[in-house]
């Protein structure tokens, strides 16, 4: 069964970097992209970005760009999303989700990362 | 402020339909497919309908949704008690090169 197992909560000082982990599993995870979504406390879902697990290629969310970076390991099946400069409105929790057909088709979601900044 | 607008509560009573409205623009809804997520309290969103008005297997068909011009809706029909949960619209946007959301709808069964 397909299953994407996020790394564990974090916290952060303002200023500083995160980077999380999403170890896929269940399938071919070169066929597949890879989608970030991130949830404020008590907010609605904000996607950041989707990186090809094939090529590499990503597309950012254009509040992001320049402080994401999403990355892969196909050895380990796992991807990473890096954000540096954290604020405190980055708290939030972060979901990596599988894509599927198109950028918004997320068949399957990690468990979430809570990112604390503060 | 979402890109996409949905109202923010719903409610009914179990056994009733109720439905949710998601309002886009030509360079979202009105282009490309529109997909609906829930989110029961505490959990990771799930994918409930795909490509407008497709459900992914193990999404009971009391689930569907429709797209028409520049929305969409979700129809829940038989309300039931663990419907309770949050859902979101989302779509592709042209202008923005980017996944938006609705800013999510509270499904409260009374």
């Amino acid at each position: 069964q397909v299953q994407l197992v996020q790394s564990g909560a974090e916290v952060k000082k303002p200023g500083a970097s995160v980077k999380v982990s999403c170890k896929a599993s269940g399938y071919t995870f070169t066929n597949y992209g890879i989608s970030w979504v991130r949830q404020a406390p008590g907010q609605g879902l904000e996607w950041m970005g989707w990186i090809s697990a094939y090529s590499g290629s990503t597309k950012y969310a254009q509040k992001l760009q320049g402080r994401v970076t999403m990355t892969t390991d196909t050895s380990t099946s796992t991807a990473y999303m890096e954000l540096r400069s954290l604020r405190s409105d980055d708290t939030a929790v972060y979901y990596c989700a599988k894509g599927s057909e198109t950028y918004s088709d997320f068949d399957y979601w990690g468990q979430g990362t809570l990112v604390t900044v503060s | 402020q979402s890109v996409l607008t949905e109202p923010p509560s719903a409610s009914g009573t179990p056994g009733q339909r109720v439905t949710i409205s998601c309002s886009g623009s030509s360079s979202n809804i009105g282009s490309n497919y529109v997909y609906w997520y829930q989110q029961l309290p505490g959990t990771a969103p799930k994918l409930l309908i795909y490509r407008n008005n497709q459900r992914p297997s193990g999404v009971p068909d009391r689930f569907s949704g429709s797209k028409s011009g520049t929305s969409a809706s979700l129809a829940i029909s038989g309300l039931r008690s663990e419907d309770e949960a949050d859902y979101y619209c989302a779509a592709w946007d042209d202008s923005l090169s980017g996944v938006v959301f609705g800013g999510g709808t509270k499904l409260t069964v009374l």
